[in-house]
């Protein structure tokens, strides 16, 4: 959706480095979902924010909704090979639908 | 819990056939919704259902139907398929609306493909 834009597109990084994934809304963002998909599969819920500055952590993984509300970010820290893969923001803007962005593709190399 | 579940797995129609792709919970799910993944464009919202006899349109729409008689089920229609259906279509579930800061769970996906 253009509504919802990931950036990048697709990321390439060496086991062990960190990076960053952004998910940016042209609206209000009232929650915000991180989701992850191994390629061929189907979707892994990984976290959802909903307060402006909230931050959350699941293993190596940071994820954070700015006061603004309209952009989240998605942070690895130390890489590996498990965590390459699609990763998704699915966003509720004050309607019933949930509208995803583009995905970002991830890969880890050794 | 089977979770949501999608039947069939994979399925190749061709260019104006007719077919439903099933989709159940047994989560006691009010809200339930339909995606396509197209290569490159994430996932895009076909229609949603926030409870039994009630569904309403997302993004892309056109070309398929949707009916939710129980709770539990969600099935999508294709009514005349096109080669622009071609895609992998997931069913999600949850509680409440997104609105209600819920997980969604999504079942695991059917693949089809229109000659």
């Amino acid at each position: 959706s253009q509504e919802l834009e990931q950036s990048p597109q697709s990321l390439i990084v060496q086991e062990g480095k960190n990076l960053t994934i952004n998910c940016t809304s042209s609206k209000t963002l009232y929650g915000l979902y991180w989701y992850k998909q191994k390629y061929g599969e189907g979707l892994i819920f990984l976290m959802m924010l909903q307060k402006g500055g909230e931050e959350k952590s699941h293993e190596k993984i940071t994820a954070k909704l700015d006061e603004k509300k309209q952009q989240s970010s998605l942070h690895i820290t130390a890489s590996q090979p498990s965590h390459a893969g699609i990763y998704l923001c699915g966003a509720d803007m004050g309607t019933d639908k949930l509208i995803f962005g583009t995905g970002t593709r991830l890969q880890v190399f050794p | 819990n089977a979770g949501v579940t999608q039947t069939p797995k994979f399925q190749v129609l061709k260019t104006g056939q007719s077919m439903t792709l099933q989709c159940a919970q047994d989560m006691n799910h009010e809200y339930m919704s339909w995606y396509r993944q197209d290569p490159g464009m994430g996932l895009r919202l076909i229609h949603y259902s926030v409870g039994a006899g009630i569904t309403d349109q997302g993004e892309v729409p056109n070309g398929y139907n949707v009916s939710r008689s129980t709770t539990e089920d969600f099935p999508l229609r294709l009514l005349s398929a096109a080669p622009s259906q071609t895609s992998v279509y997931f069913c999600a579930s949850s509680y409440r609306t997104p609105s209600a800061y819920n997980e969604q769970f999504f079942g695991p996906g059917t693949r089809l493909t229109v000659l």
